[in-house]
């Protein structure tokens, strides 16, 4: 266990909804890191926020947006989905000074 | 454009052989490379890392090899045993703001009894 968490676990949904995802990071980590892992490819690093603010982005679509709030939990919200949005998310936190990231266990995202 | 990468999307091993997992990165900023071991259905999982100014780090039955000349990392684990079954993800910090990290596509280690 990593000590961090995400909800949902799985989440279904239909094209042009919107959702949102959750993440608590490790007690005492001001980092926050979202990653998408579609089928047969790596982990793509989408955003990452540092204490409240945005530090640095990836490739993440317009159509997506998170957020870090006082007390570190983040959420990322993704809208007008598309059946190619289907993928794992994964959130990692890592305390500061660090680059090592430790991974939650996912969020399963299913567009139907 | 630059990407972290593997050679080799599979490796099918004997238990208690060893396993070697190769990876060529091609980012010469990049400075911190780091090993991840993701099972099936979970989260990846920190095996082991290494600084640019290291060449070899040892862990509990891992080994990280870092050759810059080359632009080579490798992953080398001793006794392989049916649980290190998963896909291995090498990855970097690349030169872009923040720490995010840089993944490969990944290698998936398959160990037979």
């Amino acid at each position: 266990d990593s000590g961090v968490t995400q909800t949902p676990k799985h989440l279904i949904t239909a094209t042009g909804q919107r959702v949102t995802l959750r993440c608590s990071p490790r007690s005492g980590d001001l980092s926050v890191y979202w990653y998408q892992q579609s089928l047969d490819q790596g982990l793509q690093f989408l955003i990452q926020y540092y204490n409240g603010e945005e530090r640095a982005k990836g490739n993440i679509l317009e159509r997506f947006s998170a957020q870090q709030f006082p007390d570190l939990h983040s959420e990322l919200n993704l809208s007008s989905l598309e059946l190619g949005d289907s993928a794992l998310y994964f959130c990692a936190s890592s305390p500061w000074g660090s680059n090592e990231q430790f991974f939650g266990p996912g969020t399963r995202l299913t567009v139907l | 454009g630059e990407s972290v990468g593997l050679h080799l999307p599979t490796l099918s091993v004997q238990e208690g052989d060893n396993s070697i997992i190769n990876c060529a990165y091609s980012n010469s900023a990049s400075d911190y490379f780091i090993w991840y071991k993701q099972e099936s259905g979970k989260g990846p999982q920190f095996i082991i890392d290494i600084r640019s100014n290291m060449d070899k780090r040892q862990g509990q039955r891992v080994t990280v090899l870092l050759n810059k000349t080359v632009k080579h990392l490798s992953l080398q684990i001793a006794a392989t045993q049916p649980g290190d079954s998963a896909v291995y993800f090498c990855a970097e910090n690349g030169d872009q703001a923040g720490t995010a990290l840089i993944f490969g596509k990944g290698t998936t280690l398959s160990v037979s009894s």
